[in-house]
């Protein structure tokens, strides 16, 4: 069974743009959950997904949103993008998101904000 | 809130020894799940070994164990016959057993090991 994808896996942006990454759970996972890497602050979670509603949302502005779709790919949004937005993006998913689960993580995707 | 605390940034271990990774946690429930996860320098996030809090018994994935002791809120990583390909940062992270509450995983800060030849 293919593992968690991301698209792109890495971007380059400058400040003030808007970018949108991608991720495609597990085959039969309906939950997906992002979070946000950076050195400073560690692994911080943006939110989490499941059949297409926001189930879950960390302690992040409102430029970063997400959306889940009927196949159960996520993506996710960030608008004006600041210097300290740079960092790895991961995803992840799970089954049913029933925290008795396992979560499986992508490869991320490293943004780099000018 | 619950918080998960790595106090070893750095461990290094010499080709198959033993290391063990340290990590506390605080919270107030009595239902909850514990993962030490490997991030090598790929990114990718690699479960390395899960642990339900109700379950006495440490659990154990070949060379990876773990020394649960709930009273003392403490998760610690064994890592027998350590191998290059164990080089990597390893995070230990906490979850809520309840499915109405707070259902992200928290990660501690991390603890990057290398294995020295």
């Amino acid at each position: 069974k293919a593992g968690v994808t991301q698209t792109p896996r890495y971007l380059i942006k400058t400040r003030g743009q808007q970018v949108t990454l991608s991720c495609s759970p597990i085959s039969g996972h309906r939950s997906v959950s992002w979070y946000q890497q950076t050195p400073g602050q560690g692994l911080q979670f943006l939110f989490e997904y499941f059949s297409e509603t926001q189930r879950n949302k960390g302690n992040f502005p409102g430029r970063f949103s997400g959306r889940q779709f009927s196949n159960s790919r996520s993506e996710m949004n960030v608008s004006t993008l600041e210097l300290g937005d740079s960092a790895l993006y991961l995803c992840a998913s799970s089954s049913k998101g029933a925290t008795r689960e396992t979560q499986y993580f992508g490869p991320g995707t490293r943004l780099l904000v000018l | 809130a619950q918080t998960v605390t790595q106090s070893q940034p750095e461990m290094s271990v010499q080709e198959a020894e033993t290391v063990t990774l340290s990590c506390t946690y605080d919270t107030s429930e009595s239902d909850y799940y514990l993962f030490w996860y490997k991030q090598p320098p790929s990114r990718q996030m690699i479960l390395v070994i899960r642990q339900e809090a109700y379950k006495q018994q440490n659990a154990t994935e070949n060379r990876f164990s773990v020394n649960f002791q709930k009273a003392a809120k403490s998760f610690s990583l064994k890592i027998s016959d350590s191998q290059l390909g164990d080089a990597a940062m390893y995070f230990c992270a906490y979850r809520s057993g309840s499915d109405t509450g707070r259902r992200a995983l928290t990660f501690g800060s991390g603890t990057r090991l290398q294995v020295q030849p």
